[in-house]
């Protein structure tokens, strides 16, 4: 089955500088990749997502990039602020779970911005 | 617009006690259901998801069960909770073949 790994686990950066957060999967078949940010205490939230026809997408000082020959894709965070502060978890949805396309998620970065 | 709800948002039980998580969408027919758990400090585990009423299909093998009793209710149950159980539970829906999931704003479970 489809294996997303995440790295790195944590992350601090100063307040203005980029963050990057890299994700590789397994499953060739994959063609959907979306990010979820989650604030303490809450549910997780989609931020962004890419499929597998894109390299790149941007929102605002969020982007994504994929790279589908090499099976990974990325996070990058320009401009960061305080409000980044957060757990950002990648996945990656395979179309071979067809009963029920299940979605399977990187083990998260936890994002410290440094004031 | 689509809204999920889960309830209670904590919840302290004791070891050997039962479990009953409730999670419901609104403004959508036929939705794809899933619990997840998270530990602390960790990612997202699939513990159970349901593309109908009535079918559930289970991730991982654990003290926990899952059921569908409506199209847009999904209850996460344990008869005698274990330490073990501990966690953050989520609640999340999709449509047919997701685009993204959409997750509840979770229950946080101490079993003591």
């Amino acid at each position: 089955g489809e294996n997303v790994e995440q790295h790195p686990s944590t992350l601090s950066v100063q307040e203005g500088d980029s963050a990057v957060i890299k994700c590789t999967y397994s499953d060739s078949a994959s063609n959907y990749f979306p990010w979820y940010k989650q604030e303490l205490g809450k549910g997780p939230q989609l931020i962004i997502d890419i499929r597998s026809n894109v390299g790149e997408k941007k929102d605002q000082r969020i982007a994504v990039t994929l790279n589908k020959t090499a099976k990974h894709f990325s996070l990058h965070i320009t401009e960061t602020q305080p409000e980044d502060s957060a757990v950002y978890f990648c996945a990656a949805r395979t179309p071979r779970y067809s009963s029920a396309s299940k979605i399977i998620f990187g083990s998260g970065t936890r994002l410290s911005i440094r004031p | 617009s689509q809204t999920i709800h889960q309830w209670p948002a904590t919840l302290v039980q004791p070891v050997g006690s039962p479990l009953s998580l409730e999670c419901t969408v609104e403004g959508t027919s036929n939705p794809n259901l899933y619990w997840y758990r998270q530990a602390a400090g960790r990612g997202l585990q699939l513990l159970f998801y349901s593309v109908g009423i009535g079918q559930i299909s289970s991730e991982v093998p654990q003290n926990l069960s899952a059921s569908r009793p409506q199209d847009r209710q999904f209850i996460l149950s344990s008869k005698k909770l274990l330490l073990s159980d501990s966690g953050f539970y989520l609640c999340a829906w999709s449509e047919g073949v997701p685009y993204g999931y959409t997750f509840g704003s979770g229950t946080r479970l101490t079993v003591v």
